[in-house]
């Protein structure tokens, strides 16, 4: 069974300033998809970033970049100029591609804190 | 509608009772999928759903749980006898179907069995 791990239950972040949330996973799968999901206290759970395992480059939206390291298992997230609306419960999660149906496995989650 | 929607957002319940969460995906979307997510964890699979069928449903933890979706769009989660354990928040979510296709999540249902 595939598991996720979030190690860091908690970070902060001052306004402005780049901040990196990590993640390792374990699969023996090779066709896989990982993503990154925000939580806000209003429990809705947002897509940031997705990358697919046969990708070699780094997923990148806006702020948002990820480093997809395939052979050591780690899938950090890269989050730049930091707002205080970033402030939220991230999750990692891993999909298998060999299924056809998604079911995600969460991580922990890392409660990120942005001071203005 | 504009989003995946739960209702209630909140449902307070005694120990013994008997419970049904809602779900109304986006529309048009095939695939609906039920989470639990207790208290500072990461949402734990419970079901998926492709149309009407139940695709898998290895996460369910007992057979207290049943889910169900007649009409391949709006699906209801029940929970037999339900038990303080099964306090959580109950995050639906749908998506296109397609291979590792972003799931669009519902704001959840808190349930609390005092």
């Amino acid at each position: 069974a595939q598991t996720v791990t979030q190690s860091q239950p908690e970070m902060s972040v001052q306004e402005a300033e780049t901040v990196t949330l990590s993640c390792t996973y374990d699969t023996s799968e090779s066709d896989y998809y990982l993503f990154w999901y925000k939580q806000p206290p209003s429990r809705q759970m947002i897509l940031v970033i997705r990358q697919e395992a046969y990708k070699q480059q780094n997923a990148t939206e806006n702020r948002f970049s990820v480093n997809f390291q395939k052979a050591a298992k780690s899938f950090s997230l890269k989050i730049s100029d930091s707002q205080l609306g970033d402030a939220a419960m991230y999750f990692c999660a891993y999909t298998s591609g060999g299924t056809s149906y998604g079911k995600l496995t969460f991580g922990q989650g890392t409660i990120l804190t942005v001071h203005p | 509608g504009a989003g995946v929607s739960q209702t209630p957002s909140n449902k307070v319940t005694e120990k013994g009772k008997y419970v049904e969460l809602r779900c109304d995906p986006i529309s048009g979307h095939t695939a609906l999928y039920w989470y639990r997510q207790s208290l500072g964890q990461g949402p734990e699979f419970l079901i998926y759903f492709q149309g009407t069928g139940a695709a898998d449903d290895s996460g369910l933890p007992n057979d207290r749980f049943f889910a169900v979706r007649p009409e391949g769009s709006v699906s209801t989660l029940k929970i037999q006898r339900t038990e303080r354990g099964d306090s959580a928040v109950y995050l639906c979510a749908s998506s296109s179907g397609l291979v590792a296709s972003e799931q669009f999540f519902g704001p959840g249902t808190r349930l609390t069995v005092l």
